[in-house]
């Protein structure tokens, strides 16, 4: 089975620094990584994922994700946030293939607030 | 915006009542997903549905059911309901392909409220 363990619940920042969520995962087996952004009261969207190759992935509105194999971590960045940024984030896992591959596992979210 | 579309947005209900939400997918999607959001939580995968049969589920007891259709929209069917299936329940649609990566693309939910 995989987990997901997102270490910050929330975190609040000014507008214009940089931002850095966290997330580490547990699995067996190889998986594929995404993270989602949920805006308030809408459903989840896809921010960036990786697959294989690159361990760097560019995702939309300037967010970007290094996958990291051997601490097992999938960390979010961005150098300079806006207020429009401030949503709820997800980190989530995927077997890559077998098995449960069509389920995706969710942490619990990180709660991301730019202030003025 | 996805092109998953869920109907309908809220809901209120009350114990021991039945609920049926609706889900159409992306156009070209062959595979629908379903995910409870408890408040405060990350989503919960309830089931997924292929070629109409279910493909994998859960831990949900069996008064969540569903559906898919010929033309690949779904429907979650809740029985029996508990104030603890108070959620959004979102839907999720891919397109399964051996080998391809399968992406889920997600709906806007449905806000269930149970009384």
């Amino acid at each position: 089975a995989q987990s997901v363990t997102q270490l910050d619940s929330q975190v609040p920042v000014f507008e214009e620094a940089p931002v850095e969520l966290r997330c580490n995962y547990s699995s067996s087996v190889s998986v594929y990584l995404f993270w989602y952004v949920q805006y308030p009261n809408q459903g989840l969207q896809l921010l960036l994922k990786y697959l294989s190759g690159s361990t760097l992935v560019k995702g939309i509105n300037g967010f970007e994700a290094e996958f990291n194999k051997s601490q097992t971590s999938f960390h979010l960045r961005k150098p300079s946030v806006h207020i429009s940024d401030t949503a709820e984030y997800f980190c989530a896992v995927r077997r890559s293939r077998g098995g449960s591959n069509y389920k995706l596992t969710f942490g619990k979210g990180t709660l991301l607030t730019v202030n003025p | 915006e996805t092109g998953v579309t869920q109907s309908p947005t809220h809901l209120i209900k009350t114990r021991g009542q039945q609920v049926t939400l609706r889900c159409s997918s992306q156009s070209g999607h062959n595979t629908v997903s379903w995910y409870q959001q408890a408040l405060g939580q990350g989503p919960q995968f309830i089931f997924q549905y292929y070629r109409e049969e279910e493909n994998g589920r859960g831990n949900f007891p069996p008064r969540f059911s569903g559906l898919q259709f010929p033309n690949y929209s779904s429907e979650l069917n809740v029985n029996a309901l508990e104030l603890d299936d108070s959620a959004l329940y979102l839907c999720a649609s891919s397109l399964a392909l051996q080998g391809a990566s399968n992406i889920q693309y997600f709906g806007a939910g449905t806000r269930l409220s149970v009384l």
